[in-house]
């Protein structure tokens, strides 16, 4: 099954713990991107990666870290969580033809307390 | 940059009814309109979408229509049922340049049908 999947689905950590939350693809796709989700904020995009080791900030890049080793996988780094990262988190996905339809992953709740 | 409003911000239907949810851009060089329905615990899916050389397009009881000279576009769900409750999302894509067809998104609209 094409799918995006991302760990942990809910994270409570506390300010100043690294953690990482991964993404990963079975679709082969060549571009990769993360959002976060925000009460009447819609989705920002925080960093997104065109292949492997191309990576570039989105809207929202500060505090957080990407990177792309494998082109299946885009995990984010919070070097230092703090609570204004407290969101609702999804990673995407689609071909690097931006006619094709973007896939979401199932969400990461973090709470950073 | 590109930016997206989306209005209402929440939209409560009888069943049956129709609903509407409009979206205006800013940039006049956008030129894919897609949107996304978001049901509870669940990322975002593709429903509909529109390019910049259509006005209108239909799939079942779901519609979008696109007015470019004025910038915004619509999605149209008829015949409503408590399953389209969920939230929705438009966004504009970037013609390219340097951001690779970036997705930019309107704020949400939570729709609730009520049965």
């Amino acid at each position: 099954e094409a799918q995006v999947t991302q760990n942990p689905r809910y994270l409570i950590t506390v300010t100043g713990k690294k953690l990482t939350v991964t993404c990963s693809q079975n679709m082969n796709h060549e571009y990769m991107s993360w959002y976060r989700q925000d009460p009447g904020l819609g989705l920002r995009q925080i960093y997104y990666s065109m292949n492997v080791e191309v990576t570039d900030k989105g809207d929202v890049p500060e505090g957080y870290k990407v990177s792309r080793k494998e082109k299946r996988n885009f995990p984010l780094i919070l070097e230092s969580p703090s609570p204004n990262q407290t969101s609702l988190y999804f990673c995407a996905s689609r071909p690097r033809d931006s006619t094709y339809e973007q896939y979401f992953g199932p969400g990461t709740r973090l709470t950073v307390t | 940059g590109e930016n997206v409003e989306q209005h209402p911000s929440t939209l409560s239907v009888q069943e049956g009814d129709s609903a509407v949810i409009k979206c205006t851009y800013s940039d006049s060089a956008s030129n894919y309109f897609p949107w996304y329905k978001q049901e509870l615990g669940k990322g975002p899916q593709l429903i509909i979408d529109i390019r910049s050389n259509v006005g209108e397009k239909k799939d079942q009881r779901i519609a979008v229509t696109l007015n470019k000279t004025a910038k915004h576009f619509s999605l149209h769900i008829t015949e409503t049922q408590p399953e389209d409750s969920a939230v929705y999302f438009c966004a504009a894509r970037d013609a390219g340049g340097t951001s690779y067809g970036k997705l930019t998104f309107g704020q949400g609209t939570i729709l609730t049908v009520h049965p």
